[in-house]
């Protein structure tokens, strides 16, 4: 069976960093993806990892490592704005990927 | 602006009707999902397509229908069988061989009493 893994809920104060991790199981992989959703919104796209590292884009990053079928998102300078849902997916074909639960991100001034 | 437009914002319909949620997307993109999402949960794949009059049923298909008579147009119908169908409903499009890059509408919260 396919399984993604990502905690329910992480806090964090305001200006500080975070992580949020992402253990994955599933039959096939090409790539591992990261979406942020705020309460009410619709879901938005933040990363892809295909090969094993880190990806910057600004104050986010993502890595990946293959062999141990996991990953993470790592939030820096956080601000208030930056709380919200973030959603790991699974690109386990070339054609649709899998979700995970999601990680609610708490952050306090 | 390119983008996704899903309709209506919010549904409310009563038991045992059939009810079908508009997406409509204008950024040339060939590939258009449905996800449901429940409180506190993930998305889940109904319903998939890559291409004009083709689909494919994702992990939930069993109630829903869905057709893609057109590449701009993605409607997904909610029919009676669906034992419970409120929830919130996102559909999504994707360019050639990104799929792991989704563009979302705003999202149908369908309520049925």
């Amino acid at each position: 069976g396919q399984s993604l893994e990502q905690p329910s809920e992480v806090t964090a104060v305001e200006g500080a960093i975070v992580q949020i991790n992402c253990t994955y199981q599933t039959s096939g992989f090409y790539g591992l993806s990261w979406y942020q959703q705020h309460d009410g919104g619709a879901p938005t796209f933040l990363s892809y990892n295909a090969l094993d590292g880190l990806e910057e884009t600004g104050r986010f990053s993502s890595f990946l490592s293959r062999s141990d079928s996991y990953g993470y998102l790592l939030l820096q300078e956080l601000q208030m704005k930056d709380s919200a849902s973030y959603f790991c997916a699974v690109n386990e074909r070339d054609d649709k990927i899998i979700f995970g639960k999601g990680t609610r991100l708490h952050i306090l001034p | 602006d390119g983008g996704i437009t899903q309709s209506p914002k919010y549904l409310f319909r009563k038991e045992g009707q059939n009810v079908t949620l508009s997406c409509e997307q204008n950024l040339n993109h060939d590939a258009m999902y449905w996800y449901r999402q429940d409180p506190g949960q993930g998305l889940r794949l109904i319903y998939y397509s890559q291409i004009v009059n083709d689909f494919q049923k994702g992990d939930i298909a069993e109630g829903y229908s869905v057709s893609r008579e057109k590449k701009e147009s993605f409607p997904l119908t909610v029919t009676s069988a669906q034992k419970n169908p409120t929830a919130f409903y996102l559909c999504a499009s994707s360019g050639q061989g990104r799929y792991y890059e989704q563009y979302f509408g705003p999202g149908t919260r369908l309520t049925v009493t």
